[in-house]
């Protein structure tokens, strides 16, 4: 497709489990975000990769928290030991990265519904 | 620090009234961005429009039009002739100068009732 996607669209899990959550960014950008979204503390920045550059990782909640982007397209977020709090929606954007900042255009997945029991 | 306030958390209208969405910023840097994003009840955030401080130039685009005004930190959002496919929540979103971290509002949740 032509857009950000995502997987899965829904995720339910029992607290203490470890998560795994995919995106796939518009083809050929380089920048790719990650976001959360929950009701008790709104749209957060979570973490921003850049080309081969190290990631900034300033917005990760825990250590509990860890996310890879591999060959520079596919991203993986990870959430260890699984806890209720992180329950939300978590976003993911991509962007052309020509710019070298994130005030380029972001382009935004539907998100991962994440429920943790 | 940063921070961007929308004080409106749900507004009301009727289809063909006018609203406006107001955006407060708050940043320290001389040079930054700031966006709007309508968020439809499927989920996916599309973006509207960027500005950087350097411009002030006030924007149109159709039903849609957005005043940015520096000396009060201001960058509010009008629909003209609202319809029912509005109906989303909108935040304003803040980025300073060679920063990754966006700062969003809380958002407002418009409702265009027929």
């Amino acid at each position: 497709g032509a857009g950000v996607s995502q997987s899965p669209s829904n995720k339910v899990t029992e607290k203490g489990k470890d998560v795994e959550l995919r995106c796939d960014p518009i083809s050929g950008h380089t920048a790719l975000y990650w976001y959360r979204q929950s009701l008790g503390q709104g749209l957060e920045f979570l973490i921003y990769f850049q080309g081969n550059s190290a990631p900034d990782k300033s917005g990760l909640p825990s250590d509990r928290f860890s996310a890879e982007r591999t060959g520079g397209s596919v991203s993986t977020l990870t959430i260890q030991r699984t806890q209720q709090e992180d329950s939300a929606v978590y976003l993911c954007a991509s962007s052309l990265g020509t710019s070298g900042g994130a005030w380029e255009t972001q382009y935004f997945g539907p998100g991962t519904r994440l429920l943790v029991l | 620090a940063q921070k961007v306030t929308q004080a409106q958390t749900e507004i009301s209208v009727v289809e063909k009234e006018d609203v406006t969405l107001d955006c407060v910023y708050e940043t320290r840097d001389t040079t930054y961005y700031l966006f709007w994003y309508k968020q439809p009840p499927s989920g996916e955030l599309v973006f509207l429009i960027r500005r950087n401080s350097f411009d002030e130039q006030n924007e149109i685009s159709g039903r849609y039009s957005w005043n940015f005004q520096k000396s009060t930190s201001s960058f509010n959002f009008t629909i003209t002739a609202s319809q029912v496919v509005d109906s989303a929540v909108y935040f304003c979103a803040l980025i300073g100068w060679g920063g990754f971290k966006t700062i969003f509002g809380a958002g407002t949740r418009l409702f265009v009732k027929a």
